[in-house]
């Protein structure tokens, strides 16, 4: 079955620097989601998409910005990168009546 | 206050035996839904079996089962003939509410698992 695809794996950055990170739902599901997850943290909420319009926002910093397009794609604009940025950053997808919530594999982002 | 809360330190369980975790939480929400993701050390998030609610069955996939106590609040994971490969670091995690595009989830702070040969 075909999975939440992320892209890519994995990003080195420089501080102050920008990173643009892609996320591919599971066809047919309309709502993306997107987590950061710390070193030896749980994953934090950051912002999701339901139909192309942003759904909900949670601990999401200004120098980061998201958007959902028309083939459902979503990505996540970070710019002036800190060392405290570095984490990795997971989508999950589902469907706007579904329960299940499907992660991607991840993109480790390391700021140096 | 927290919403989920994992409070058992690093778990270690004997291959071909069963472990419970532990999971409880905390919500006002009557539609909510409570999840189980495995994250081996390479990093993905594996789904591994949800519950809702509502549902007045305990769910079960395989090798997982939820052990769903709604009065107590609490959705302990139960992985039943231990192996090898479930050695990994297991996260609860609540939906609420349950549907709808604003059903971000809220995860505990995790468990590790160790299974021993």
């Amino acid at each position: 079955a075909a999975g939440v695809i992320q892209s890519p794996r994995h990003l080195i950055k420089e501080k102050r620097e920008t990173a643009t990170l892609k996320c591919y739902p599971i066809p047919r599901h309309d709502t993306v989601y997107w987590y950061q997850q710390g070193p030896g943290q749980d994953p934090q909420f950051l912002i999701s998409f339901y139909e192309k319009m942003q759904s909900d926002k949670g601990s999401i910093p200004d120098r980061f910005s998201a958007q959902q397009f028309s083939d459902y794609h979503s990505e996540l604009n970070m710019s002036s990168l800190e060392l405290g940025d570095s984490a990795l950053y997971f989508c999950a997808s589902s469907s706007y009546a579904g329960t299940e919530q499907y992660f991607g594999p991840g993109t480790r982002l390391t700021v140096t | 206050a927290q919403k989920i809360t994992q409070t058992q330190p690093g778990m270690f369980v004997q291959e071909k035996e069963a472990v419970t975790l532990d999971c409880t939480y905390d919500t006002s929400d009557q539609s909510y839904g409570l999840f189980w993701y495995k994250q081996p050390s390479s990093g993905e998030m594996i789904f591994l079996i949800y519950q809702g609610s509502y549902d007045e069955q305990n769910a079960t996939e395989g090798r997982y089962s939820l052990n769903f106590q709604k009065a107590r609040k609490s959705a302990n994971l139960v992985i039943s003939a231990s192996q090898l490969g479930d050695s990994a670091m297991y996260f609860c995690a609540m939906r609420e509410p349950n549907t709808g595009a604003n059903s971000k989830l809220t995860f505990g702070k995790g468990i590790t698992l160790s299974v021993r040969p």
